[in-house]
């Protein structure tokens, strides 16, 4: 059974910084291809990052590059994502989704709440 | 502003046929697959549709998937009351190199 479980969200100052864990489960994870994905409260899905199941490739949105970072550590199972220098627009759950292509998000996590308020 | 543009409401009375429209441009629906997810009230995204038209496994046949040019489509037919959720679609942007996904269509079966 596929499962995908994110942590380390909370609550942080402007400016501050946070790393997201997304533990994965039930399946080779070295195989699937991966991406952060958030939502805003009340808003709709916006793409955040996206990294090859080697690692080697990744690709950030436009409001997030230079400050965020994505990687993986495939020995441990584990996505993570690093963000840095946050912003009050930044606020939304985070999920960790992906697959075993690079064409689709065929699982996803339950999200983990980042807010971003002084 | 959404790179994909979907109407932010649909609605139907059970058993109708509803269809849920997604329009991009050359570097995203033009070029590449369009994916459909489902998001229930209060639960993470779901993909329903992948690579336009085929349904994941334990997906019903009443949800159908669609592409011509740069627009895309999700169809439900004999719609059912669980099916009332926040429809999106999603495609690789080639000039972005990135995933850009449509607002949003949240259908109300009446």
């Amino acid at each position: 059974q596929v499962r995908l479980v994110e942590s380390g969200g909370g609550l942080v100052k402007p400016g501050g910084s946070l790393r997201l864990s997304c533990a994965v489960s039930g399946f080779t994870f070295s195989d699937y291809y991966m991406s952060w994905i958030r939502q805003a409260p009340g808003k709709g899905l916006e793409w955040v990052s996206y990294i090859s199941s080697s690692g080697i490739t990744k690709y950030y949105a436009d409001s997030v590059k230079g400050r965020f970072a994505i990687s993986r550590d495939n020995a441990k199972n584990s996505l993570y994502l690093q963000m840095n220098g946050l912003r009050a627009e930044d606020t939304a759950l985070y999920y960790c989704a992906g697959g075993p292509t690079s064409l689709q998000f065929d699982s996803w996590g339950q999200g983990t709440l980042v807010t971003v308020s002084s | 502003q959404s790179v994909l543009t979907q109407s932010p409401s649909a609605s139907g009375t059970p058993g109708q046929r509803v269809t849920i429209s997604c329009s991009g441009s050359s570097s995203n629906i033009g070029s590449n697959t369009v994916n459909w997810y489902q998001q229930l009230p209060g639960t993470a995204p779901k993909l329903l549709i992948n690579s336009n038209n085929y349904r994941p496994s334990g997906v019903p046949d009443r949800f159908s998937g669609s592409k011509s040019a740069t627009s895309a489509s999700l169809a439900i037919s004999g719609l059912q009351s669980e099916d009332e959720a926040d429809y999106y679609c999603a495609a690789w942007d080639d000039s972005l190199n990135g995933w850009v996904f449509g607002g949003g269509t949240k259908l109300t079966v009446l």
